[in-house]
């Protein structure tokens, strides 16, 4: 079965300073990753998708990118951090079968920008 | 566009009372799929289950129940004789159908928080 490794668990951090959240698959190959954000009080939103090494599509327009730089790696990434980008977020995957579109999420990573 | 509304903020039981939770949706596709995760305090998603929408018929797996009316674009989720684990947001979430761009894209509703006291 597929366990995802998220890190950091908690994050503060400044307004305007970088970030990086990253998330490790085991488990499969050739998955299909996702970052979702998950703001106080409200569903997950998509923030990215990667069907691929190198591939990421966006779902919405924002202050993070993504990227893929491994089969199993996903990273999330911003060179400037707002306080509006606190949130919990979560890396989550399937593995691209057909009947496989049920998700394993990641234990996540809480931001809190101030 | 997809939309999922869960109307229920907040639902508190005591022990053993049972739990309905409500989930409407909106899909102009003719196959889509519906979910119900759990989300207990650690933060994790749980998967719970997944239908199509060509399959209306109802299950029950343990203490779990669902009710799936696509006349009425309802996914309801019952948790009889509630336990204090049972404490946790639950998310219902609808996907289109399969599709290398679909998989794992799901609109979620923004959750119910199910608290179980003693």
């Amino acid at each position: 079965s597929q366990t995802i490794h998220q890190w950091p668990a908690t994050l503060v951090q400044p307004v305007g300073s970088p970030l990086s959240l990253e998330c490790t698959v085991e488990g499969t190959s050739n998955p299909n990753l996702y970052w979702y954000r998950q703001a106080a009080g409200r569903g997950l939103q998509l923030l990215f998708y990667s069907v691929g090494i190198g591939q990421i599509s966006s779902e919405v327009p924002q202050n993070l990118s993504a990227s893929r730089p491994q089969d199993r790696q996903f990273i999330l990434s911003s060179k400037k951090l707002l306080l509006s980008d606190s949130g919990f977020y979560l890396c989550a995957c399937n593995s691209g079968n057909s009947g496989a579109n049920v998700l394993t999420f990641g234990a996540g990573s809480r931001l809190t920008v101030l | 566009a997809q939309k999922v509304t869960q109307a229920q903020t907040e639902i508190s039981v005591v022990e053993k009372e049972d739990v309905t939770l409500d989930c409407v949706y909106e899909t102009r596709d003719t196959t889509y799929y519906l979910f119900w995760y759990k989300q207990p305090p650690s933060g994790e998603l749980v998967f719970l289950i997944r239908r199509n929408s060509f399959d209306e018929q109802n299950e029950i797996s343990g203490r779990y129940s669902w009710n799936f009316q696509k006349s009425t674009s309802s996914f309801n989720f019952t948790i009889t004789a509630s336990q204090v684990v049972d404490s946790a947001v639950y998310f219902c979430a609808l996907s289109e159908a399969e599709g290398t761009d679909s998989w794992g894209k799901l609109q979620f509703g923004a959750g119910t928080q199910v608290v179980v006291t003693p």
